[in-house]
């Protein structure tokens, strides 16, 4: 089967880093997306993952180990625009089908 | 270039009826996939059709059917619709053949079955 985990919510401070974990196990495993969806929006694209490592992109960092089944999401100096739900999705084989986790609420406080 | 535009926006209908939505990817891609989100399932995979042609196909009961034109353009299509079928529907366009190309996603039809 395919199974996607994220944490529901998560609550941060205006300026700080925060970290959101993603575990997978599923079959065919290419890749792995983030996506940000403020309330009411479509999701953006954040970033792709295919190889083991960290890929860096301003104040957003995304990192993958395949062996683990393990992502994460790194958010640097929080702003309040952060407050938004951020997916992860994971895609296998040569097709477009995305596979969501529930998704995670992040809300910044000042 | 012009992003993923879905039409309707928002749609009212009551329990049986069907309806309709529309989707035009990007100009120039030839992958459309679809996705139902709700708040208590998420974002779920419906089908992906490239070049008029289904690729690919989630779980959901036959009611739910869509196609793609030569334009690229792809409509959906739920037949007697159920209370449980209101959802935010998003439809997303990618570029290649590689299911590593990233998905631009539409704005959504809001569906409300009454």
């Amino acid at each position: 089967g395919q199974n996607i985990d994220q944490p529901t919510e998560m609550t941060a401070t205006e300026g700080a880093i925060v970290q959101i974990n993603c575990t997978y196990q599923t079959s065919g495993f290419n890749g792995l997306f983030w996506y940000q969806q403020h309330a009411g929006e479509a999701p953006t694209f954040l970033s792709y993952n295919v190889l083991d490592g960290l890929e860096e992109k301003g104040r957003f960092s995304s990192f993958l180990s395949r062996s683990k089944g393990y992502s994460y999401l790194l958010l640097k100096e929080l702003q309040m625009k952060d407050s938004a739900s951020y997916l992860c999705a994971v895609t296998g084989g040569n097709t477009g089908k995305l596979i969501f986790g529930q998704g995670t609420t992040l809300q910044v406080k000042p | 270039k012009a992003g993923v535009t879905q039409t309707p926006r928002y749609l009212i209908k009551t329990r049986g009826q069907q309806v309709t939505l529309s989707c035009s990817p990007i100009s120039g891609h030839r992958s459309v996939s679809w996705y139902q989100q709700t708040p208590g399932q998420g974002l779920q995979f419906l089908f992906e059709y490239f070049s008029e042609t289904q690729r690919n196909k989630g779980n959901f009961p036959g009611r739910f059917s869509g196609r793609q034109f030569s334009n690229s353009r792809s409509e959906m299509n739920v037949s007697t619709l159920e209370l449980g079928d209101s959802a935010l529907y998003l439809c997303a366009s990618s570029a290649g053949t590689s299911g590593s190309n990233e998905q631009f996603f539409g704005p959504g039809t809001r569906l409300t079955v009454l």
